[in-house]
């Protein structure tokens, strides 16, 4: 099946950084979504991606869908406190179930 | 609207029980799932439900049996619990599981503890 690389695992940064993170795929996928995960929640669509190429921003987040469609990227600017959460990625590939990545923890020191 | 609604939030049992963790969505999707997450393994697939009337193992399903009771119901059974199922289980629904992926919509899961 699939397989989802997400990195980094973990990212502790300031207040005002801005946030990169990405997945690379073992496989070409036709969608790519990023979810947030805040604690004691179930995870939350942030960006919805279904076109290679495709760049879409939502708020201070923007995520790419990458051309090669092996993989995607989500950036988030100027953070804030309340961007702390674990941060998931998914693919799927055509005729395939949704496949996770295993999330990055973001935690933003005021 | 509450989305995807779980029962209980919290649950503690004994190895060799058995429980039932309730799911129900009023969104009117076709498609449910039932995924457990464990520290460092993301989300992982235990069954889902395509469609009302049929359901279909996932990555993890041993231990597990569910039940698409209704378009708005699924349930997820451990007849004999055992101390690897305790993990966070998180039901979701989305409109179709085929095709062109339609976001899953997540219910605030059920933390789950096997002594």
């Amino acid at each position: 099946g699939q397989q989802l690389n997400q990195s980094p695992q973990s990212m502790f940064i300031q207040e005002g950084e801005d946030v990169s993170m990405n997945c690379t795929s073992s496989s070409i996928f036709n969608t790519w979504l990023w979810y947030k995960q805040e604690p004691g929640e179930g995870p939350v669509l942030l960006i919805a991606l279904y076109k290679a190429g495709e760049l879409t921003s939502n708020g201070r987040l923007t995520a790419q869908f990458g051309i090669t469609r092996k993989d995607s990227f989500l950036n988030i600017s100027a953070s804030i406190p309340s961007d702390v959460g674990i941060y998931f990625c998914a693919g799927q590939a055509s005729g395939s179930r949704l496949t996770f990545g295993e999330g990055t923890q973001l935690t933003v020191n005021p | 609207n509450a989305g995807v609604t779980q029962t209980p939030k919290f649950q503690v049992l004994k190895t060799g029980q058995s429980m039932t963790l309730q799911c129900a969505q009023d969104m009117n999707h076709n498609s449910m799932y039932w995924y457990r997450q464990d520290p460092g393994m993301g989300l992982r697939l235990i069954y889902y439900s395509a469609s009302e009337g049929t359901t279909d193992k996932g990555e993890v399903p041993n231990g597990y049996n569910v039940s698409r009771l209704n378009k708005r119901e699924f349930s997820l059974r451990l007849e004999s619990a055992a101390p690897s199922q305790t993990s966070v289980y998180f039901c979701a629904s989305s409109l179709t599981g085929t095709g062109v992926s339609t976001p899953l919509h997540f219910g605030n899961g059920t933390r789950l503890t096997v002594t």
